[in-house]
């Protein structure tokens, strides 16, 4: 049973460009999480995704913007790259059990190192 | 807002001593409580978990208690080993969302 699977697992961007990241999530769960996480920090809520839309939004600018396909798999794009947005950043995923939040705990992929230049 | 504070590391031990990380959390409602462990080069796992309070989460030999007087969840094992050493993050999430707020996380370091 395949957990959850990011990619690329590294990238190198400049300044300004754009990049999107994927995350495929573990069988049977729903719900995808993305977070970034800066060297030598916890990670930062960044956004969520249910049923194909944003559901939470962290303090994130627009620049960060996300989509979730009806395989619950999940994107997110991240538009005029800066310097500070070089970071770890994780997806997790978790069962939702229809409109009710599920006590089950969020599984978390290896991440996706993006270094901008 | 909700926050998790975490005792800052590293924290160095010999092989077989006992671990304590101590994790405080502020929260306005009754969170559920995680340890989450990131090994070198790896993402995230889930170490353990307690949802209401007096719980008691354990894996892999570490415990940790959901102490609602005090707001904690220490991180406890009796004896370490040296694969143990990794970057350790207590976390917490209300039961009216999804998102997890973390601590900054604090690095074990075990020498033989």
């Amino acid at each position: 049973d395949a957990g959850v699977t990011q990619s690329p697992t590294h990238l190198i961007k400049t300044r300004g460009q754009q990049v999107t990241l994927r995350c495929s999530p573990k069988s049977g769960h729903d719900t995808v999480s993305w977070y970034q996480q800066a060297l030598g920090q916890g990670p930062q809520f960044i956004f969520q995704y249910y049923e194909e839309e944003e559901r939470q939004r962290g303090n994130f600018p627009d620049r960060f913007s996300g989509h979730q396909f009806p395989n619950y798999s999940s994107e997110l794009n991240v538009n005029a790259l800066l310097l500070g947005d070089s970071a770890l950043y994780l997806c997790a995923s978790s069962a939702r059990a229809g409109r009710f939040f599920s006590n089950q705990p969020q599984h978390f992929g290896d991440g996706t190192r993006l270094s901008i230049l | 807002g909700n926050s998790v504070t975490q005792m800052e590391g590293p924290v160095t031990l010999s092989e077989e001593a006992f671990l304590t990380i101590n994790c405080t959390y502020t929260a306005t409602g009754y969170p559920s409580l995680f340890w989450y462990v990131q090994y070198p080069g790896e993402g995230l796992q889930l170490l353990l978990k307690a949802t209401k309070a007096d719980d008691k989460g354990s894996n892999k030999g570490f415990e940790a208690t959901y102490r609602k007087e005090t707001t904690s969840f220490h991180l406890e094992k009796g004896s370490v080993q040296v694969s143990d050493s990794a970057v350790y993050f207590c976390a917490l999430r209300e039961n009216s969302n999804y998102q997890l707020i973390w601590g900054a996380g604090t690095k074990l370091i075990i020498k033989p």
